[in-house]
């Protein structure tokens, strides 16, 4: 196990498409989070899986976003109809519980919408 | 509401120079509270936590809940340490440990 691993990496589209992410985390991390990194900021919190069950969302996830985690494994974030505001950095972290939990951070994938 | 607060975007420093990144935080409860580091083209990466109280390459930081900071300290810096530092507080969600991180600072050793 490699450590967490996100697909792709880069991806450029033009304002309007629909994009996806996915995210592998591993393998015995039943804890998964997506964040949003924009320039000059840290990581933002967007969305919590514990195994398959999505237990939490930020607002900052707008109804043009939505996270999948279908068997508890890998996971998906997709975005509908991108606007120029969505560029970023999107990570994905995974982890194993308890106090302390350490987060696991995959290479991001970075969105630009053109 | 959950805040890190990271005051420097840049700290520049000489090779042996002792490094303070400073961390103030702004939370209800309990704190949990963590350095992450970005080296160049890497991922990142968790550099030490409070609960554990342990020194990570040379590294240490102190949670202060009266003063509300969690500053980390190098007593001589190496260039190799040149990175980016993320302070980050951790809130309890749903049984999760979602991490609400500081805007991070670069810092560069110079020769």
């Amino acid at each position: 196990d490699t450590g967490v691993s996100q697909d792709p990496r880069h991806k450029i589209t033009k304002r309007g498409q629909n994009v996806t992410f996915r995210c592998d985390p591993i393998s015995e991390h039943n804890r998964l989070y997506w964040y949003r990194q924009t320039l000059g900021q840290g990581p933002e919190f967007l969305t919590y899986f514990q195994n398959e069950a999505q237990l939490e969302k930020s607002r900052l996830l707008s109804d043009r976003f939505s996270a999948e985690r279908p068997k508890g494994s890998f996971s998906t974030l997709e975005i509908q109809r991108t606007e120029q505001g969505d560029s970023a950095m999107y990570l994905c972290a995974s982890g194993s519980g308890g106090g302390g939990d350490e987060q696991f951070f995959g290479p991001g994938t970075r969105l630009t919408v053109l | 509401a959950q805040r890190v607060t990271q005051p420097e975007k840049l700290l520049s420093v000489f090779k042996g120079a002792p490094v303070e990144l400073k961390c103030n935080y702004s939370y209800s409860g309990s704190p949990e509270l963590f350095w992450y580091v970005q080296y160049s083209r890497q991922r990142l990466q968790l550099l030490l936590r409070h609960i554990s109280r342990e020194s990570i390459k040379g590294f240490t930081a102190d949670l202060n809940k009266g003063e509300t900071s969690f500053h980390l300290k190098k007593p001589f810096a190496q260039e190799e340490d040149s990175a980016m530092y993320y302070c980050a507080l951790s809130g309890k969600t749903g049984g999760g440990n979602k991490l609400t991180f500081g805007t991070g600072t670069q810092l560069k050793v110079e020769l």
